[in-house]
């Protein structure tokens, strides 16, 4: 079946520091590949996404690409900041052009950023 | 228009008690989902609506849990006779299907209500 792996967390940073969170997935047919941030106290929200093969998808200094040939999505930022901590969660979806009928998660990453 | 409204936000029951959370959507997204959080996991799909007609349920919704959206606008969950495993946050997110059945927006997401069974 479909499914997403993300790295075990927690991970801590300090300021300024190169973030890579892997992300790889097993789906049938073509999905479309998000990552959400979810902040303390706050609903999970869209961060950025890729429809298909080689898409890079990119959102507040965050690049993710859709690398086919290893099924992977991996979320990397060159400098975090204290306020990208948050909870990071990969996900899929294989509903007709992205359409998201049935999103399925990763477990999820804690990033910490200590100043 | 302030985003998905979930209620309510915390829930605390005793195991065999109904419970209903209650979903309000971006005004005119046509897809409401359902999805479930456990400590330490990703959010779980339930199921979700086109419009009123709910398309899809998740072998993870038993015939305890029951969710209905009657006029294709907010939407409501049910557990009857709640057990401790029914624990967890319950997520609702609403998006807007074009007519193409192209997406025109991604899932918003509310912040959930934590139901509690004690």
């Amino acid at each position: 079946g479909n499914s997403v792996t993300q790295m075990e967390g927690p991970v801590t940073l300090s300021e300024e520091a190169f973030l890579t969170i892997n992300c790889t997935y097993t789906a049938t047919g073509y999905p479309s590949l998000f990552w959400y941030v979810q902040y303390p106290g706050e609903g999970l929200q869209l961060l950025l996404k890729a429809t298909k093969a080689d898409d890079k998808g990119s959102n507040k200094g965050f690049e993710a690409t859709y690398r086919k040939e290893t099924t992977s999505f991996h979320l990397e930022k060159g400098s975090v900041q204290v306020s990208d901590s948050a909870v990071y969660f990969c996900a899929l979806t294989t509903g007709y052009g992205g359409s998201q009928g049935n999103l399925i998660f990763g477990k999820g990453t804690k990033l910490s950023v200590k100043p | 228009d302030t985003g998905v409204s979930q209620n309510p936000r915390h829930k605390i029951t005793k195991r065999g008690q109904n419970v209903t959370f209650r979903c309000d959507p971006i005004s005119e997204h046509n897809r409401l989902y359902w999805y479930r959080q456990t400590l330490g996991q990703g959010p779980e799909f339930l199921t979700y609506f086109q419009n009123e007609a709910q398309l899809e349920k998740s072998r993870l919704l038993s015939d305890r849990f029951s969710a209905e959206r009657p006029k294709g606008s907010f939407s409501t969950l049910e557990i009857q006779r709640t057990e401790q495993g029914d624990s967890a946050m319950y997520l609702c997110a609403s998006s807007l299907l074009g007519l193409d059945r192209g997406p025109r927006t991604e899932a918003f997401f509310g912040q959930g209500t934590r139901l509690t069974v004690v």
